[in-house]
């Protein structure tokens, strides 16, 4: 999506090793997160950022940790990669004003972890 | 915990006919309600939204009905086109860090 853009698209890594997937905008949006998608689960919130060097935890953050050093870029990283990761991950942003309907997703990154 | 419980998991609709998804909520502190439509391959984008204050809200064939004493709101689609084939999420919003949760999803297929 314009604005958002996620990568890799596609990750297969082992189990055991350490994963960054990053999320990169240009929309100066102060909101950012992380969200796994999976089947009978939906979208759960696993980080979020509300601003530079500001971030807190969401549903499911265990085995995941975050870092904003920049309003444009948010890392999703994966300490030692289990099996129970391998899911789709959506980034998602907003500008915080107009309610939270404004979120915009990019397009995923589908990790695959044997 | 699902705060936000979205049903049917999958449905099926024929072509014209009318595709009705409903959520319900727990958290008497959401208050703003979207409706996201994801295809495959594609991050979820926004469909439509509604504010508590109001019990419905109607853009082109997709209607947002909106209960509020029963905590339950419901999406429905008029004359179903095959072009709405997709994943369905409900989500609900707190101010708080304008974070969104949302419903496990609906997969509607519309056949011809």
């Amino acid at each position: 999506d314009a604005g958002i853009t996620q990568s890799p698209r596609h990750k297969v890594t082992e189990t055991g090793t350490p994963v960054t997937l990053r999320c990169h905008q240009t929309e100066n949006h102060r909101y950012m997160y992380w969200y796994r998608q999976d089947p009978g689960h939906g979208l759960r919130l696993i980080h979020y950022s509300y601003g530079v060097k500001d971030t807190d935890k969401g549903e499911v953050s265990d085995g995941y940790s975050v870092s904003r050093s920049k309003t444009e870029d948010f890392l999703l990283t994966l300490e030692s990669a289990t099996s129970s990761q391998t899911s789709v991950y959506f980034c998602a942003i907003t500008s915080g004003t107009g309610g939270g309907y404004g979120y915009t997703f990019g397009s995923g990154t589908r990790l695959t972890v044997v | 915990q699902q705060q936000v419980k979205q049903s049917p998991q999958s449905l099926i609709v024929q072509k014209g006919g009318i595709s009705i998804i409903n959520c319900a909520y727990e958290n008497t502190a959401f208050d703003y309600f979207p409706w996201y439509q994801q295809f495959p391959g594609k991050g979820p984008a926004l469909l439509i939204a509604i504010r508590p204050d109001v019990s419905e809200k109607k853009e082109g064939r997709f209607t947002i009905s909106f209960n509020k004493s029963a905590k339950q709101f419901s999406l429905h689609i008029m004359d179903s086109q095959p072009g709405d084939s997709a994943t369905y999420f409900c989500a609900a919003y707190t101010g708080t860090a304008s974070k969104l949760t949302f419903g496990t999803g609906t997969r509607l297929q519309v056949t011809l």
